[in-house]
């Protein structure tokens, strides 16, 4: 069946340091790939979206690629910041029903 | 607008014991998901409905049970409560199935079993 393998956490950065949070992907058909971010005591949210090869979602900063030749869909930001601690998890939505598929989650701790 | 909200946020049942958790979604939504977050993983996905019907359903056994209510609100219901059951249900609404529409998730019951 579909699945999302990411990166293992704990990541911990310096903050203005580089972030890559690797997540590959293996499915049939075409799947929409997105990152959801879950802060400390609040709720899953979405934090960017692709829908289709090629497409590049982007929001606060962060950026991630549909790659289907490689099934990636890595997280990116160039400067993280102290309030970007989170786990973030890479997600698939499944072509038919809608069910969202999520990876394992990686916990980013950025430190002042 | 209220987002998606869920009830209650936290209990505490006994090994063999029933639970109901309830969901509201957003105005407008149709649609509603459970998901089971168990400690240190990702959430994974119980049921899905639509429009009262059962859209889809995970790899959980018989004693998970849900349904959808004209409103759109929507129960799930856990049965003969095991230890592994303790886990962060989340609940997501959208305004219909599958793409292009968002799933906004509720903050979550945490349930305990002893």
């Amino acid at each position: 069946g579909d699945s999302v393998t990411q990166m293992e956490g704990p990541v911990t950065l310096s903050e203005e340091a580089f972030l890559t949070i690797n997540c590959t992907y293996t499915a049939t058909g075409y799947p929409s790939l997105f990152w959801y971010v879950q802060y400390p005591g609040e709720g899953l949210q979405l934090l960017l979206k692709a829908t289709k090869a090629d497409d590049k979602g982007s929001n606060k900063g962060f950026e991630a690629t549909y790659r289907k030749e490689t099934t990636s869909f890595h997280l990116e930001k160039g400067s993280v910041q102290v309030s970007d601690s989170a786990v973030y998890f890479c997600v698939l939505r499944d072509g038919q029903g809608g069910k969202l598929i999520f990876g394992q989650g990686t916990e980013l701790s950025v430190k002042p | 607008d209220a987002g998606v909200t869920q009830s209650p946020t936290h209990l505490i049942k006994t090994r063999g014991q029933q639970v109901t958790l309830r969901c509201s979604p957003i105005s407008g939504h149709k649609s509603v998901s459970w998901y089971q977050q168990v400690l240190g993983q990702g959430p994974q996905f119980i049921f899905q409905y639509y429009e009262k019907e059962e859209r889809g359903r995970g790899n959980f056994p018989d004693r998970f049970s849900a349904r959808q209510f004209p409103n759109y609100s929507s129960e799930l219901n856990v049965n003969a409560l095991l230890l592994g059951d303790s886990a962060l249900y989340l609940c997501a609404s959208s305004f219909r199935t599958g793409e292009p529409f968002e799933q906004y998730f509720g903050p979550g019951t945490r349930l305990t079993v002893t």
